[in-house]
């Protein structure tokens, strides 16, 4: 079945840490690719998304995230971690334009 | 545009009790999503429909029905609930640039 790994399920950083959070599926053939945030008590938003092209995509808020075909990943990245980055982070494909499956989702705490 | 729109916000049923979950949308998408979020488990695919008068099985729709009574709306019905259906329910819509969610239901049955 297509499924859709995140490897760390809570990550605590420090403020001006750099980010990284690792996202795996399981299907070989054309997906897209997402990343959402969710915040404390709110819903999911947008952060960034890969159809196609450039494998290096950059989001919102400074984030970024590389498709690596070969490796069936699409990590996502931020230099320098701030306070207010603390939520939960959900990567997700969808593998025939009718369907998205999530991952478990990663929390990300950040100390000031 | 208001977007997704879902209600209730908030629903405590007991078990057995039965409620339909309510979601609109006003971007004219075709397809419409109905997900459940759980605690360590992101957020699973109950049912969707491609277009207006189509709907197919997700990842989890034991328990649940749906109904696409038009292009705006989608609704999530729960004709007996029990308590493992406690979770949060996001309903969503989608058209070539992606997925758009409502703010989301949270639902407790005791």
């Amino acid at each position: 079945a297509q499924s859709v790994s995140q490897h760390n399920h809570h990550v605590i950083l420090s403020e001006a840490a750099s980010l990284e959070l690792g996202c795996n599926y399981s299907y070989g053939g054309t997906v897209n690719l997402f990343w959402y945030v969710q915040y404390p008590g709110q819903h999911l938003q947008l952060l960034l998304k890969y159809f196609s092209g450039d494998p290096l995509v950059k989001g919102i808020k400074g984030f970024e995230a590389e498709f690596i075909k070969s490796k069936f990943s699409f990590n996502l990245r931020k230099p320098s971690v701030q306070w207010s980055d603390t939520a939960e982070y959900f990567c997700a494909v969808s593998y025939n334009n009718n369907d998205m499956r999530f991952g478990a989702g990663t929390r990300l705490t950040v100390k000031p | 545009n208001a977007g997704v729109t879902q209600t209730p916000k908030f629903q405590v049923l007991k078990t057995g009790q039965s409620m339909t979950l309510q979601c609109a949308q006003d971007m004219n998408h075709n397809s419409m999503y109905w997900y459940r979020q759980d605690p360590g488990m992101g957020l699973r695919l109950i049912y969707y429909s491609a277009s207006e008068g189509t709907t197919d099985k997700g990842e989890v729709p034991n328990g649940y029905n749906v109904s696409r009574l038009n292009k705006r709306e989608f609704s999530l019905r729960l004709e007996s609930a029990a308590p493992s259906q406690t979770s949060v329910y996001f309903c969503a819509s989608r058209n070539d640039r992606g997925w758009y969610f409502g703010p989301g239901t949270r639902l407790t049955v005791t």
